[in-house]
């Protein structure tokens, strides 16, 4: 089935950037999406890209995917302490099913 | 516009007993999906359901767990005679039709963290 990696941890100084990386096996999900959980919360969608694309750009966030070698990244520029958080990759396989990565546990040092 | 409400927030339960997790979806949302998040892992798909119906329950353990979305009143995910391992956070999302390839993606209860004692 679907599986989708992530490395467990990061650590960052404050106004550095950040790089989160993610590979998966299936490549039908037409949409890839990042989400950010802050400790006792739910899911909040960060962003996504369209599988046809090769980068997005939204403020703060750059959405990088190559499709050959099936690896998806998100990088977070000038990071500040309030993006300490658990970051997951996620893909939906053509369907509803939504599958996660074991998330990113993104931390930011003063 | 209130987003998904789910209760309680936190949960605990001796084991053996009932867990009944509510999740009231976003306005105007008719579809229904239940995930759970183990310690330090991601969050793994449970079921799918429509109003009063169970589209996808692939993901729900075949024993003991329930899971329904009636025609009035919020889904409801139901774990009979918990036991240790059962303990996680369960996140109900919704969206208006099927979310199939959609980059608006799920709207993420705050989830219930289910303690088993």
């Amino acid at each position: 089935g679907e599986d989708v990696e992530q490395s467990l941890f990061l650590s960052v100084r404050e106004g550095d950037s950040s790089v989160i990386n993610c590979t998966y096996t299936d490549s039908s999900s037409t949409y890839l999406y990042w989400y950010k959980q802050e400790p006792g919360a739910g899911l909040q969608l960060l962003t996504y890209i369209f599988s046809n694309m090769d980068m997005k750009q939204d403020q703060r966030l750059t959405v990088l995917l190559n499709k050959k070698d099936k690896h998806l990244s998100l990088r977070i520029a000038d990071t500040q302490t309030g993006d300490s958080a658990i970051y997951f990759c996620a893909v939906t396989s053509g369907t509803y099913k939504y599958i996660f990565g074991t998330g990113t546990r993104l931390k930011v040092l003063a | 516009n209130a987003g998904v409400m789910q209760n309680p927030r936190h949960l605990v339960r001796r084991r053996g007993q009932e867990a009944r997790l509510r999740c009231s979806p976003m306005k105007g949302h008719s579809h229904v999906y239940w995930y759970r998040q183990l310690p330090e892992e991601g969050l793994k798909f449970m079921v799918y359901l429509q109003k009063e119906n169970i589209i996808d329950e692939s993901g729900m353990p075949k024993e003991r767990f329930s899971a329904e979305f009636p025609k009035e009143g919020p889904s409801i995910l139901r774990i009979q005679q918990v036991v240790r391992g059962d303990s996680a956070a369960y996140f109900c999302a919704s969206s208006p039709s099927d979310n199939t390839g959609s980059k608006d993606g799920y709207t993420f209860g705050s989830g219930t963290r289910l303690t088993v004692v």
